[in-house]
Protein backbone atom coordinates (compact mmCIF):
# COMPACT_ATOMS: atom_id res chain seq x y z
CA UNK A 1 0.00 0.00 0.00
CA UNK A 2 1.06 3.41 -0.48
CA UNK A 3 3.53 4.90 2.43
CA UNK A 4 3.65 8.63 3.85
CA UNK A 5 3.72 11.03 1.63
CA UNK A 6 4.76 15.07 0.99
CA UNK A 7 4.39 17.95 -0.75
CA UNK A 8 5.85 19.77 -2.17
CA UNK A 9 9.30 17.06 -2.00
CA UNK A 10 11.33 20.82 -2.34
CA UNK A 11 10.51 24.49 -1.51
CA UNK A 12 13.01 27.35 -2.16
CA UNK A 13 10.96 30.62 -0.34
CA UNK A 14 12.29 33.75 0.78
CA UNK A 15 12.86 35.34 3.76
CA UNK A 16 9.94 36.33 5.15
CA UNK A 17 7.13 34.94 2.62
CA UNK A 18 4.35 32.54 4.09
CA UNK A 19 4.79 28.52 3.05
CA UNK A 20 2.68 25.57 3.25
CA UNK A 21 3.88 21.77 3.47
CA UNK A 22 1.52 19.45 3.29
CA UNK A 23 1.39 15.28 4.51
CA UNK A 24 -0.60 12.47 3.43
CA UNK A 25 -0.46 10.14 5.96
CA UNK A 26 -1.12 6.13 5.66
CA UNK A 27 -4.99 4.97 5.30
CA UNK A 28 -6.33 4.52 8.50
CA UNK A 29 -3.66 5.76 10.63
CA UNK A 30 -5.11 8.18 13.08
CA UNK A 31 -1.76 9.46 14.53
CA UNK A 32 0.48 11.91 12.43
CA UNK A 33 3.42 13.66 13.65
CA UNK A 34 5.75 16.57 12.52
CA UNK A 35 9.46 16.66 12.79
CA UNK A 36 12.16 18.94 11.63
CA UNK A 37 15.41 17.63 10.91
CA UNK A 38 18.78 20.07 10.05
CA UNK A 39 21.73 19.54 8.31
CA UNK A 40 23.96 16.43 10.39
CA UNK A 41 21.22 16.51 12.93
CA UNK A 42 18.03 13.95 13.93
CA UNK A 43 14.67 14.58 13.64
CA UNK A 44 12.72 17.15 16.08
CA UNK A 45 9.88 16.92 17.41
CA UNK A 46 7.03 19.45 16.28
CA UNK A 47 3.82 18.40 16.45
CA UNK A 48 1.64 15.56 16.94
CA UNK A 49 -2.08 14.71 16.21
CA UNK A 50 -4.19 12.50 17.34
CA UNK A 51 -6.96 12.70 14.98
CA UNK A 52 -7.89 16.23 14.28
CA UNK A 53 -7.00 17.64 17.47
CA UNK A 54 -3.20 18.86 18.52
CA UNK A 55 -2.47 16.13 21.37
CA UNK A 56 1.27 17.80 21.68
CA UNK A 57 2.52 20.88 20.28
CA UNK A 58 5.40 21.54 22.41
CA UNK A 59 7.70 21.54 19.67
CA UNK A 60 6.66 24.28 17.65
CA UNK A 61 9.27 26.72 18.24
CA UNK A 62 7.47 29.72 17.90
CA UNK A 63 4.22 31.51 17.17
CA UNK A 64 5.31 31.67 13.61
CA UNK A 65 4.90 27.91 13.18
CA UNK A 66 1.38 26.24 13.01
CA UNK A 67 0.18 22.48 12.10
CA UNK A 68 -3.79 21.70 11.06
CA UNK A 69 -5.06 18.05 10.36
CA UNK A 70 -9.26 19.69 9.97
CA UNK A 71 -10.10 16.25 8.72
CA UNK A 72 -8.28 13.73 10.76
CA UNK A 73 -6.39 12.45 7.39
CA UNK A 74 -4.20 15.34 6.03
CA UNK A 75 -2.28 17.98 7.40
CA UNK A 76 0.11 21.18 6.38
CA UNK A 77 2.24 22.58 8.54
CA UNK A 78 2.29 26.70 8.08
CA UNK A 79 5.09 28.55 8.50
CA UNK A 80 4.39 32.34 8.38
CA UNK A 81 7.20 34.84 7.79
CA UNK A 82 9.98 32.64 7.23
CA UNK A 83 13.86 32.98 8.24
CA UNK A 84 16.53 31.65 7.08
CA UNK A 85 16.96 29.50 10.15
CA UNK A 86 14.20 27.67 9.25
CA UNK A 87 15.88 26.08 6.42
CA UNK A 88 15.88 21.97 7.37
CA UNK A 89 13.91 18.71 5.77
CA UNK A 90 10.33 19.01 7.20
CA UNK A 91 9.46 14.85 7.82
CA UNK A 92 5.40 13.50 8.54
CA UNK A 93 5.05 10.43 10.07
CA UNK A 94 2.34 8.22 10.95
CA UNK A 95 0.83 5.95 13.05
CA UNK A 96 -2.26 3.34 13.26
CA UNK A 97 -3.94 3.04 16.26
CA UNK A 98 -2.32 0.75 19.38
CA UNK A 99 0.98 1.43 17.97
CA UNK A 100 2.10 4.84 19.22
CA UNK A 101 5.28 5.84 18.91
CA UNK A 102 6.82 2.46 18.99
CA UNK A 103 5.47 2.73 14.83
CA UNK A 104 5.96 5.77 13.24
CA UNK A 105 6.51 5.42 9.74
CA UNK A 106 7.52 8.53 7.78
CA UNK A 107 7.79 10.05 4.32
CA UNK A 108 10.45 11.30 2.15
CA UNK A 109 9.97 14.54 3.19
CA UNK A 110 9.98 18.26 2.38
CA UNK A 111 13.40 20.23 1.77
CA UNK A 112 12.12 23.68 2.65
CA UNK A 113 15.40 26.37 1.67
CA UNK A 114 15.13 29.71 2.62
CA UNK A 115 16.80 32.95 0.80
CA UNK B 1 23.03 17.40 28.02
CA UNK B 2 21.12 16.20 25.16
CA UNK B 3 18.48 13.07 26.45
CA UNK B 4 20.13 10.74 23.44
CA UNK B 5 23.74 11.33 22.62
CA UNK B 6 24.72 9.16 19.58
CA UNK B 7 28.74 9.14 17.98
CA UNK B 8 27.92 10.95 14.74
CA UNK B 9 30.47 8.98 13.17
CA UNK B 10 31.37 9.02 10.07
CA UNK B 11 31.78 5.38 10.42
CA UNK B 12 33.23 3.54 7.90
CA UNK B 13 33.85 -1.03 7.80
CA UNK B 14 34.88 -3.25 5.04
CA UNK B 15 32.32 -5.85 3.43
CA UNK B 16 31.41 -8.29 6.25
CA UNK B 17 32.69 -7.17 9.05
CA UNK B 18 30.02 -6.53 12.29
CA UNK B 19 29.13 -3.07 12.99
CA UNK B 20 28.20 -1.88 16.19
CA UNK B 21 26.50 1.15 16.83
CA UNK B 22 25.86 2.60 20.53
CA UNK B 23 23.47 5.45 22.20
CA UNK B 24 23.03 6.67 25.44
CA UNK B 25 20.40 8.40 27.47
CA UNK B 26 19.54 10.80 30.35
CA UNK B 27 16.55 9.81 31.23
CA UNK B 28 15.54 6.65 32.94
CA UNK B 29 11.69 7.22 32.16
CA UNK B 30 12.00 6.83 28.54
CA UNK B 31 10.56 3.16 28.09
CA UNK B 32 11.10 2.03 24.16
CA UNK B 33 13.73 2.46 21.85
CA UNK B 34 14.05 2.27 17.99
CA UNK B 35 16.80 2.46 15.76
CA UNK B 36 15.98 3.50 12.59
CA UNK B 37 17.46 3.53 8.94
CA UNK B 38 17.64 6.64 6.67
CA UNK B 39 19.39 6.44 3.09
CA UNK B 40 20.03 9.77 1.61
CA UNK B 41 17.75 12.44 0.86
CA UNK B 42 15.15 9.73 2.31
CA UNK B 43 13.19 9.82 5.70
CA UNK B 44 13.85 6.82 8.33
CA UNK B 45 12.87 3.66 8.35
CA UNK B 46 12.05 1.86 11.34
CA UNK B 47 14.41 -1.40 11.70
CA UNK B 48 13.69 -2.10 15.03
CA UNK B 49 12.24 -1.29 18.26
CA UNK B 50 12.35 -2.53 22.00
CA UNK B 51 11.24 -1.93 25.34
CA UNK B 52 12.81 -4.34 27.68
CA UNK B 53 16.69 -4.81 28.64
CA UNK B 54 18.20 -7.49 26.56
CA UNK B 55 18.77 -8.75 23.59
CA UNK B 56 16.07 -8.76 20.08
CA UNK B 57 17.50 -10.13 17.32
CA UNK B 58 16.08 -9.49 13.11
CA UNK B 59 18.16 -11.00 10.83
CA UNK B 60 21.55 -9.63 10.57
CA UNK B 61 20.42 -7.07 13.24
CA UNK B 62 20.45 -7.05 16.66
CA UNK B 63 19.34 -4.38 19.31
CA UNK B 64 20.38 -4.64 22.70
CA UNK B 65 19.44 -2.47 25.81
CA UNK B 66 20.99 -2.09 29.44
CA UNK B 67 18.67 0.24 31.23
CA UNK B 68 20.92 -0.10 34.28
CA UNK B 69 23.43 1.91 32.14
CA UNK B 70 21.17 3.52 30.40
CA UNK B 71 23.09 2.30 26.78
CA UNK B 72 21.82 1.18 23.41
CA UNK B 73 23.64 -0.37 20.61
CA UNK B 74 21.96 -2.06 17.08
CA UNK B 75 24.72 -4.94 15.19
CA UNK B 76 25.12 -5.21 11.78
CA UNK B 77 26.31 -8.94 11.38
CA UNK B 78 27.55 -10.13 7.99
CA UNK B 79 27.50 -5.87 6.65
CA UNK B 80 26.57 -5.58 3.18
CA UNK B 81 27.55 -2.16 0.87
CA UNK B 82 23.53 -1.40 1.32
CA UNK B 83 23.11 -0.89 4.76
CA UNK B 84 25.46 2.19 4.16
CA UNK B 85 23.22 5.01 5.53
CA UNK B 86 22.81 6.90 8.57
CA UNK B 87 21.21 5.12 11.77
CA UNK B 88 19.23 6.95 13.87
CA UNK B 89 18.97 5.78 17.79
CA UNK B 90 15.69 6.79 19.27
CA UNK B 91 13.50 6.75 22.64
CA UNK B 92 10.49 7.18 23.56
CA UNK B 93 8.83 7.75 26.80
CA UNK B 94 5.93 6.09 28.22
CA UNK B 95 2.88 5.12 26.05
CA UNK B 96 0.80 8.33 26.05
CA UNK B 97 3.39 10.45 25.48
CA UNK B 98 3.61 9.78 21.90
CA UNK B 99 6.96 12.27 20.65
CA UNK B 100 10.20 10.70 19.47
CA UNK B 101 13.81 12.02 20.90
CA UNK B 102 16.22 11.11 18.63
CA UNK B 103 19.94 11.17 18.30
CA UNK B 104 21.98 12.74 16.10
CA UNK B 105 22.47 9.97 14.03
CA UNK B 106 26.16 8.02 12.53
CA UNK B 107 26.96 7.98 9.23
CA UNK B 108 27.47 4.19 8.55
CA UNK B 109 29.50 3.64 4.98
CA UNK B 110 30.75 -0.09 4.01
CA UNK B 111 33.57 -0.81 1.88
CA UNK B 112 33.32 -3.27 -0.84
Amino acid sequence: GAGVSQTPSNKVTEKGKYVELRCDPISGHTALYWYRQSLGQGPEFLIYFQGTGAADDSGLPNDRFFAVRPEGSVSTLKIQRTERGDSAVYLCASSSPGQGAREQFFGPGTRLTVL
Amino acid sequence: QKEVEQDPGPLSVPEGAIVSLNCTYSNSAFQYFMWYRQYSRKGPELLMYTYSSGNKEDGRFTAQVDKSSKYISLFIRDSQPSDSATYLCARGANFGNEKLTFGTGTRLTIIP
